[in-house]
């Protein structure tokens, strides 16, 4: 079964550093996500991408945030400045056109600032 | 954005008794969508429910979508302990093809042997 890809598994940074979070999507869908999930919280949506730009953003993705498709598999977060309470499970997900089957999530980079 | 409300926060059965978890809408919703996230896990997609009234089953599992479209339930029947995790509720930001969801803040089910 196509899964979606995430690297690294876990990410410990200073704050104040960059981090680039990595997602390989499965290859024929469209859609692309970032979601995070502070520990024992919900899941919350960050942004969504198609057509190689921003679809929907939240108010979490602020000017912090940036996501590139750099080429046609990768799809990256990137976090500028890293504050303590970017602490969570970031989750990429991916959907095809037919959104009846569902998104695919991967499973996750646990970021840790410090 | 959207909001949804899902109920109980926290569900403990005993292993072989029943499990329901509700979702509601203050709005009228184009779909709603139920995923299940494992302990130490990520969001799985389990089923996404369009019409009014619409109810689908797979296998112990029951989804029911409210007539007018701002509730759904989920049911589990006879719990088992592959049963255990958190399941979220979603709904669509929009309705757009690139959709964001807001997830509602999911029913951890408890099963005690």
């Amino acid at each position: 079964e196509p899964e979606v890809t995430q690297t690294p598994s876990h990410q410990v940074t200073q704050m104040g550093q960059e981090v680039i979070l990595r997602c390989v999507p499965i290859s024929n869908h469209l859609y692309f996500y970032w979601y995070r999930q502070i520990l024992g919280q919900k899941v919350e949506f960050l942004v969504s991408f198609y057509n190689n730009e921003i679809s929907e953003k939240s108010e979490i993705f602020d000017d912090q945030f940036s996501v590139e498709r750099p080429d046609g598999s990768n799809f990256t977060l990137k976090i500028r400045s890293t504050k303590l309470e970017d602490s969570a499970m970031y989750f990429c997900a991916s959907s095809g056109r037919q959104v009846f089957y569902g998104y695919t999530f991967g499973s996750g980079t646990r970021l840790t600032v410090v | 954005g959207q909001q949804v409300m899902q109920i109980p926060q926290y569900q403990h059965v005993q292993e072989g008794e029943d499990f329901t978890t509700y979702c509601n809408s203050s709005t009228t919703l184009s779909n709603i969508q139920w995923y299940k996230q494992r302990p130490g896990g990520h969001p799985v997609f389990l089923i996404q429910l369009v019409k009014s009234g619409e109810v689908k089953k797979q296998k112990r599992l029951t989804f029911q979508f409210g007539e007018a479209k701002k509730n759904s339930s989920l049911h589990i029947t006879a719990t088992q302990t592959t049963d255990v995790g958190t399941y979220f509720c979603t709904v669509p930001d929009s309705g757009g093809g690139a959709d964001g969801l807001t997830f509602g803040k999911g029913t951890h089910l408890i099963i005690q042997p």
